[in-house]
């Protein structure tokens, strides 16, 4: 399909592990998202690019967390030395426009769990 | 900083009842507001919007209206399907690029 596409859809990985969750947006799509959900929340905000330049990393909840979108495609959020609270759904949303209007177009979602 | 907050759930509804998640939000400027909706199984999508005050979004027979004085933005249906049983997520956009905030998400169960 046209939609947003992630990958792994799930991934377990054992505490100290590097991750690497792949991002395929919509194509075309100038800006794209990165949002952590943990269990009954809602997403939180990690990173955002417009196209190649990561223009906000202010969400990354540590210096373990990095993101690059090299091209102004595809995206990949890597994490590593997982740690347990690092368990959560990873959404990438992407949209047409560099001055988003708020309509973000969702993946499915990576989920991590780490034992 | 920019944050929302809803309702919590589960709402437990039989069909055809009448529907309202409450959501407030607090934010610096203008910001734009959004329900976003997400189905068992699949990734979150887009409900509906309103971008200015007293705009009324709508859609699958969901409506919110954008209240700037109580800065509210609740979610109502008339008569609720089974079909609708999902969690719904509040939300807003602001700043240059308009980074979208959520709140913490109502799921709604509606039964036969």
């Amino acid at each position: 399909g046209a939609g947003v596409s992630q990958s792994p859809r799930y991934k377990v990985a054992k505490r100290g592990q590097d991750v690497a969750l792949r991002c395929d947006p919509i194509s075309g799509h100038v800006s794209l998202f990165w949002y952590q959900q943990a269990l009954g929340q809602g997403p939180e905000f990690l990173t955002y690019f417009q196209n190649e330049a990561q223009l906000d990393k202010s969400g990354l909840p540590s210096d373990r967390f990095f993101a690059e979108r090299p091209e102004g495609s595809v995206s990949t959020l890597k994490i590593q030395r997982t740690q347990q609270e690092d368990s959560a759904v990873y959404l990438c949303a992407s949209s047409p426009r560099g001055q988003n209007t708020g309509e973000l177009f969702f993946g499915e979602g990576s989920r991590l769990t780490v034992l | 900083g920019d944050s929302v907050t809803q309702m919590e759930g589960p709402v437990t509804l039989s069909e055809e009842a009448f529907l309202t998640i409450n959501c407030t939000y607090t934010a610096t400027g203008y910001p734009s507001l959004f329900w976003y909706v997400q189905y068992p199984g699949e990734g979150l999508q887009l409900l509906l919007k309103a971008t200015k005050a007293d705009d009324k979004g709508s859609n699958k027979g969901f409506e919110a209206t954008y209240r700037k004085e109580t800065t509210s933005f609740h979610l109502e249906k008339g008569s609720v399907q089974v079909s609708d049983s999902a969690v719904y997520f509040c939300a807003l956009s602001s700043g240059g690029y308009q980074k979208v905030t959520f709140g913490t998400g109502t799921k709604l169960q509606v039964i036969p």
